[in-house]
């Protein structure tokens, strides 16, 4: 059984590039979650999906961020322009509802220089 | 909001036992889960607790009062692998928000 899959798994570039994350969710999973984990303020939600419906976005950062979902197995987010302090590694997530365990991805390692 | 507590680390020895404890301030609350994250990997999913009470699972058991604000996860047996952060997070009544704590560093030592 596949579970969430993310690309890439690290990526490096200088700030004012525009950054795109993608995630496929586990097959069969309605809810789609983006979250940012550092250091500093651990994992924080971004966004959330259910049946490809962005329900709340209140987590995104500002309007740099923006994210994505236009089929069940498809999902990006997308940082425009990047900054230095968008550095952190990126997962998303799936489950069978808000209830339910989350599967995470392995994440995106990001670094803006 | 959702207010979420956890100590920041912890070290035990191995075979022993340990209790990490979770407290939270939520405006509404539904469940609590309990998450393992190994250094430089992805969150696993451990527990998820709705109703007051103790739920096990092998050598992990997870608990919660509701009442309190208050949740622990219990780890017998430990064993060097479950070095790990565990983050506790909670779900509010009717919202589809996970909101997770920062994490309790745990170092288990022989």
């Amino acid at each position: 059984d596949a579970g969430v899959i993310q690309s890439p798994r690290h990526e490096v570039t200088e700030m004012g590039q525009e950054v795109t994350l993608r995630c496929k969710p586990i097959s069969g999973h309605n809810s789609l979650f983006w979250y940012r984990q550092t250091m500093m303020r651990g994992l924080e939600l971004l966004i959330y999906f259910n049946n490809n419906v962005p329900i709340d976005d209140s987590g995104m950062p500002e309007d740099r961020f923006s994210a994505k979902m236009p089929n069940a197995s498809f999902s990006t987010l997308k940082i425009q322009p990047s900054e230095p302090r968008d550095s952190a590694v990126y997962f998303c997530a799936s489950s069978l509802g808000v209830d339910q365990p989350q599967h995470f991805g392995d994440g995106t390692r990001l670094s803006i220089l | 909001g959702q207010n979420i507590d956890q100590p920041t680390e912890m070290t035990a020895t191995e075979g022993a036992i340990v209790q990490i404890n979770c407290t939270y301030q939520t405006s509404g609350f539904n469940g609590l889960f309990w998450y393992q994250q190994h250094a430089g990997e992805a969150p696993t999913f451990l527990s998820y607790n709705v109703l007051d009470g103790l739920e096990e699972k092998g050598r992990f058991s997870s608990f919660l009062s509701r009442s309190k604000g208050y949740s622990y996860l219990l780890l017998k047996e430990l064993q060097m692998k479950d070095s790990a952060s565990y983050l506790c997070a909670v779900t509010g009544a009717g919202s589809y928000q996970l909101t997770f704590g920062k994490g309790t560093k745990l170092s288990v030592i022989p």
